[in-house]
């Protein structure tokens, strides 16, 4: 069966560069969600979004934008990359009505 | 969102039964008990979720309590491949589509011993 799918896989960027992570959500599946997980810390809520809205918002830096795209792929868009964003970054996707999020294997970023 | 707790962390043995215990004793009338793990190196994965009822899949059951303030992950028997974080998180039924987004606490460090 299909799943999540995010890329890239691993991520090395310098102090002030920008990173673009993607997200490919299982086919029909209408909400994505974005989670940064910290060294040794577990995942804490991002964005999501909702047949290509935006529907929720948590910690997310002001640096940080993401969108949904029309094939409802996402990207979560990161500047001024600082120390502290080198994390996991994962993606989930739902279909309406049911009650279980999928997630992606993560996008590791690295930022020196 | 209301809290959990759960233990830090746990052991069992290999082929074991394993009961991973949650407390949530604020949990409101409206919100489901979901359980995810994390397996090193991975993203979260879905394991079962509850309202009242127990609940069994292939993963694994879900007791609940009468009164919903605490409710149990069992695994019937633990293999290696189980040794992972488990979250026990709660989640309002009743949000708007798209706002539902799961809160990890902390969870319970699962070890299985061969």
């Amino acid at each position: 069966a299909a799943g999540v799918i995010q890329s890239p896989r691993h991520l090395i960027k310098e102090k002030r560069e920008t990173a673009t992570l993607k997200c490919y959500p299982i086919p029909r599946h209408d909400t994505v969600y974005w989670y940064q997980q910290g060294p040794g810390q577990d995942p804490q809520f991002l964005i999501s979004f909702y047949e290509k809205m935006q529907s929720d918002k948590g910690s997310i830096p002001d640096r940080f934008s993401a969108q949904q795209f029309s094939d409802y792929h996402s990207e979560l868009n990161m500047s001024s990359l600082e120390l502290g964003d080198s994390a996991l970054y994962f993606c989930a996707s739902r279909v309406l009505a049911k009650n279980i999020q999928y997630f992606g294997a993560g996008t590791r970023l690295s930022v020196l | 969102d209301a809290k959990t707790t759960q233990p830090n962390s746990m052991e069992s043995n290999e082929e074991e039964p394993v009961h991973l215990p949650c407390n949530h004793s604020t949990i409101s009338g409206t919100d489901y008990i979901h359980w995810y793990r994390q397996l090193p190196s991975q993203g979260p994965e879905y394991v079962i979720h509850g309202l009242t009822s127990n609940v069994n899949n292939r993963m694994a059951s879900l007791a609940i309590a009468e009164d919903r303030k605490s409710s149990t992950l069992i695994l019937h028997r633990a293999t290696l491949r189980d040794a992972a974080v488990y979250y026990c998180i709660l989640r309002d039924v009743v949000l708007r589509e798209g706002a539902q987004k799961l809160v990890f606490g902390q969870g319970t460090r699962l070890t299985i011993n061969p």
